[in-house]
């Protein structure tokens, strides 16, 4: 498997509601990353993953918390969302020999009402 | 402050003719630098990386310290490279931050 696996690929929520976006590799890669995306802008960094451990938060929002539950999952647990934070959010990993190179997701395209 | 500038929103070409995307970053290290593409709805991918300095899909890029730029080049556009195109920057040390440029919109008419 040498994909970085996304799911939902569509999500709608309400403001008010919880969900969990969950991104998978078995490239046996330790390094992981979420981004956002805005229509027509380039992906912005939100957090890193670094042998499980978060190792860097570029201030994001607490209604967006990141877990790690081991080296081949991670997740984005959503709550209290607002409309503009509705994007493409998109998953990376990149392994330790080459840990400059990531390699991406498709992507889970949120929609907050 | 680490930033990577691509002027060009969009270049329109003919296919057959030569095509540079312009990067310019600015870094005061030793940055690396990359191209990523994205192809109609297909997810971002690596083009090339300019340590590698490798040619890939007839796509070459130098890195000129001097002037502190990263273009990316092919001397005959195909209909098929067609595509967004950032440039992206990356400095050293444990697991790094990419900062994107804005992009590049390169269609490439038959």
């Amino acid at each position: 498997d040498t994909e970085v696996t996304q799911t939902p690929k569509h999500l709608v929520m309400g403001m008010t509601n919880k969900k969990s976006l969950k991104c998978e590799q078995h490239m046996g890669h330790r390094a992981m990353y979420w981004y956002k995306q805005k229509a027509k802008k380039p992906p912005e960094l939100m957090f890193v993953y670094s042998y499980e451990k978060l190792s860097i938060n570029e201030s994001v929002p607490s209604r967006f918390s990141p877990e790690c539950p081991n080296s081949s999952l991670l997740n984005l647990h959503l709550h209290a969302l607002q409309p503009e934070d509705s994007a493409l959010y998109l998953c990376a990993s990149s392994p330790r020999e080459a840990k400059n190179i990531q390699y991406f997701g498709a992507g889970t395209r949120l929609s907050v009402l | 402050a680490q930033r990577v500038t691509q002027p060009e929103k969009l270049l329109s070409v003919f296919k057959g003719a030569p095509v540079e995307l312009k990067c310019n970053y600015s870094y005061s290290g030793s940055p690396e630098l990359f191209w990523y593409v994205q192809y109609s709805r297909q997810r971002l991918q690596l083009l090339l990386r300019h340590i590698s300095r490798e040619s890939i899909k007839g796509f070459t890029a130098d890195l000129n310290k001097g002037e502190t730029s990263f273009h990316l080049k092919k001397p005959f556009a195909q209909e098929e490279d067609s595509a967004m195109y950032y440039c992206a920057l990356s400095f050293s040390g444990g697991y790094n931050k990419l900062i994107f440029g804005a992009g590049t919109r390169l269609a490439v008419h038959p």
